[in-house]
C-alpha cells in the first residue's frame, strides 16, 4: 500500500523556468490537496480537488496551475518559477472532505529551490 | 481571524521523561482538532483526530485532550523515546464544504539520551 506518493523529492529549477510535481494516491480518494511548507509558518494550502475534474484554489495559489483528470493523479504545476516559490511542497489526499474527522495522508515531501 | 498557537516553539527532554505540547485556537466555525507528528525531512503522519464532543484521544503513548471551551488542546507524550524526537503539529478545521484547515506552526520536540 503505497499511499501519496510524490515525485520527484528534490528539484533545483532556474528562475522563469517550469515543472510538474506529481502525486499519486492509491487509497481512491476524493478529496486531494497540495501545501507549501515554509520556515517559522505553518503549512498552506496551494489548491485543491473535491473529485476528478474539479479544482480549487486555496490560501497561496498564484504562479501554481493544477488539474485533476484522474481520481488518482493530481499535479502541480509551477508555471514561471520563482525564487519566492523555494519551499517544501506536500500533497495530501482524504477519503472525504478534509473538514470531517476522516485521516489526512500526507506524501513525503518535495523539497524545490529555485535560483 | 481564525488562528492556531502552539506552545512551545521547541523543547528539549530526556528519554523516558513525559512532556505535554500546548495548542490554542480561536477558530470558527470549530469542526475538529488534529494532532500530526512530522520527522525532519519526512511528510505529518496522524496522531489523533478529535471532533467537538471527544475530549480526550489516546494513541499508544500519546494522550491528546480538548477542552472545547476554552479552545485549548495538549498532546501529551508518555515515556519519551528517542524516535519522538520530531516536530508535532496541531491542525484544526473550521469546516465548512471546503473543510478549511488552520495549521499551526508546529513544536520541535527533541528527546536525549
Amino acid at each position: 500500500n503505497a499511499g501519496v506518493t510524490q515525485t520527484p523529492k528534490f528539484q533545483v529549477l532556474k528562475t522563469g523556468q517550469s515543472m510538474t510535481l506529481q502525486c499519486a494516491q492509491d487509497m481512491n480518494h476524493e478529496y486531494m490537496s497540495w501545501y507549501r511548507q515554509d520556515p517559522g509558518m505553518g503549512l498552506r494550502l496551494i489548491h485543491y480537488s473535491v473529485g476528478a475534474g474539479i479544482t480549487d484554489q486555496g490560501e497561496v495559489p498564484n504562479g501554481y496551475n493544477v488539474s485533476r483528470s484522474t481520481t488518482e493523479d493530481f499535479p502541480l504545476r509551477l508555471l514561471s518559477a520563482a525564487p519566492s516559490q523555494t519551499s517544501v511542497y506536500f500533497c495530501a489526499s482524504s477519503y472525504s472532505i478534509q473538514g470531517s474527522g476522516n485521516t489526512i495522508y500526507f506524501g513525503e515531501g518535495s523539497w524545490l529551490t529555485v535560483v | 481571524k481564525n488562528q492556531v498557537e502552539q506552545s512551545p516553539q521547541s523543547l528539549i527532554i530526556l528519554e523516558g521523561k513525559n512532556c505535554t505540547l500546548q495548542c490554542n485556537y480561536t477558530v470558527s466555525p470549530f469542526s475538529n482538532l488534529r494532532w500530526y507528528k512530522q520527522d525532519t525531512g519526512r511528510g505529518p503522519v496522524s496522531l489523533t483526530i478529535m471532533t467537538f464532543s471527544e475530549n480526550t484521544k489516546s494513541n499508544g503513548r500519546y494522550t491528546a485532550t480538548l477542552d472545547a471551551d476554552t479552545k485549548q488542546s495538549s498532546l501529551h507524550i508518555t515515556a519519551s523515546q528517542l524516535s519522538d524526537s520530531a516536530s508535532y503539529i496541531c491542525v484544526v478545521s473550521a469546516g465548512g464544504s471546503q473543510g478549511n484547515l488552520i495549521f499551526g506552526k508546529g513544536t520541535k520536540l527533541s528527546v536525549k539520551p
